[in-house]
């Protein structure tokens, strides 16, 4: 059980908008920074979002986040089918002396 | 271009100790980032093992603190993973990676290297 939720899974047509939900707690989300990671499948995560709306360099701006309160999104437009991976959320929680939780990942399939 | 690699067994035996190592090119180990550990069970979502700075200092998942030790080793520039007493829960792909402070995301992994817990 991940202390971040996320839908397991989520799909959408080429050139459709779809949205990832993250929902997590006063002591994570609600006072921290979230981060979206993008795995392909076989390769290991990619830096997708941080600091809830901040593309790294490289990243398309078809992809962009926001949080409120303690639930987080991420939100893919003009969908392509290289989209099609596995996301992740992230953030710091502030209980326990601090740890990083994620999310248990959504599978976004491009029909 | 900074770069990890995982380095390690393949194989492990059931309650033996898990020894990971992750050298860092392009990068200098004690250029104040932190360094984490992150690993993937097959078939299933990320799981943050910890991070430790270049002093030594430490952060570790409240799960596995208590079988997680890491360790810097900066005239090597690598950083090092030992889990204690794995179990076959243990299997994993496990994945080193930069973070620039405390916090903050992790913006370079390695490619991550398969465990497998069993005799």
């Amino acid at each position: 059980q991940s202390v971040l939720t996320q839908p397991p899974s989520t799909s959408g047509t080429p050139g459709q908008r779809v949205t990832i939900s993250c929902s997590g707690s006063s002591s994570n989300i609600g006072t921290n920074a979230v981060n979206w990671y993008q795995q392909l499948p076989g390769t290991a995560p990619k830096l997708l979002i941080y600091n809830n709306n901040q593309r790294p360099s490289g990243v398309p701006d078809r992809f962009s986040g926001s949080k409120s309160g303690t639930s987080a999104s991420l939100a893919i437009s003009g969908l392509q089918s290289e989209d099609e991976a596995d996301y992740y959320c992230a953030a710091w929680d502030d209980s326990l002396n601090g740890h990083v939780v994620f999310g248990g990942g959504t599978k976004l399939t491009v029909l | 271009q900074v770069q990890l690699q995982e380095s390690g067994p393949g194989l492990v035996k059931p309650s033996d100790t898990l020894s990971l190592t992750c050298g860092v090119s392009g990068d200098s180990i004690r250029s104040y980032n932190w360094w984490g550990w992150i690993r993937q069970p097959p078939g299933k979502g990320l799981e943050w093992i910890g991070y430790i700075y270049d002093s030594g200092t430490t952060y570790y998942n409240p799960a596995l603190k208590s079988r997680v030790t890491m360790s810097v080793a900066t005239s090597k520039n690598q950083f090092s993973l030992k889990l204690s007493s794995v179990t076959a829960v243990d299997t994993a792909v496990y994945y080193c990676a930069r973070t620039r402070w405390l916090r903050s995301p992790f913006d370079y992994w390695g490619q991550g290297t398969l465990v497998t817990v069993s005799s």
